[in-house]
């Protein structure tokens, strides 16, 4: 099984300014990397797709980074609503059979 | 507009079964893989099971293997699971999920892609 490892735990940054949050994988992923965003009480939400790919409605300012092993998600100017827990996940079919695993999650607070 | 909602859980004994379902609306649900993913109490997410368009290939993960099943009535534009010999570490929020798109690599092989769309869930509780 492929495991993700994200960094830090928790992040503390004030609004308007960048967050860089990490993702490991224990293997090689190539770009089949994903990013989500999830608020208290809701469902995720997908941001990144393809490691770099913003899905539909996501603003500009969240970008994604990364290709193999490491991967970064990117907020350029934190707003207020950008507070949450947000997760990596690989979705791989390499080696089979499939298995999607998540990150434990990076909590993103304010400072 | 897509819209996925899960009922079907409620406390449960441990050794006990339940059955989620996932009603699919919005979208052509027969095109669709579908996934099941579960959060337990202030914890992380865990992906659970999928399921192809057609129900042909059903993959699970190692900890639920051989006591839950995966299944889809594509007329009715539904996702289940079968819970079955529930333990206490199954306690979660589930969530059934949406693939998008997925595609062919380089060499030939099917990826299939993340999770667009998901569903409020559906909290199951095992305890005595």
């Amino acid at each position: 099984e492929i495991v993700m490892t994200q960094s830090p735990a928790t992040l503390s940054v004030s609004p308007g300014e960048r967050a860089t949050l990490s993702c490991r994988a224990s293997q090689s992923v190539s770009s089949n990397l994903a990013w989500y965003q999830q608020k208290p009480g809701q469902a995720p939400r997908l941001l990144i797709y393809g490691a770099s790919t913003r899905a539909t409605g996501i603003p500009a300012r969240f970008s994604g980074s990364g290709s193999g092993t490491e991967f970064t998600l990117t907020i350029s100017s934190l707003q207020s609503e950008d507070f949450a827990v947000y997760y990596c996940q690989q979705y791989n079919n390499w080696p089979p059979p499939l298995r999607y695993t998540f990150g434990q999650g990076t909590k993103l607070e304010i400072k | 507009e897509v819209q996925l909602v899960e009922s079907g859980g409620g406390l449960v004994q441990p050794g006990g079964s339940l059955r989620l379902s996932c009603a699919a609306s919005g979208f052509t649900f027969s095109s669709y893989e579908m996934n099941w993913v579960r959060q337990a109490p202030g914890k992380g997410l865990e992906w659970v099971s999928y399921i192809s368009s057609s129900g042909s290939t059903i993959y699970y993960a190692d900890s639920v293997k051989g006591r839950f099943t995966i299944s889809r009535d594509n007329a009715k534009n539904s996702l289940y699971l079968q819970m079955n010999s529930l333990r206490a570490e199954d306690t979660a929020v589930y969530y059934c999920a949406r693939v998008t798109v997925g595609y062919y690599d380089s060499s030939g092989y099917y990826v299939p892609g993340p999770f667009d769309y998901w569903g409020q869930g559906t909290l199951v509780t095992v305890s005595s």
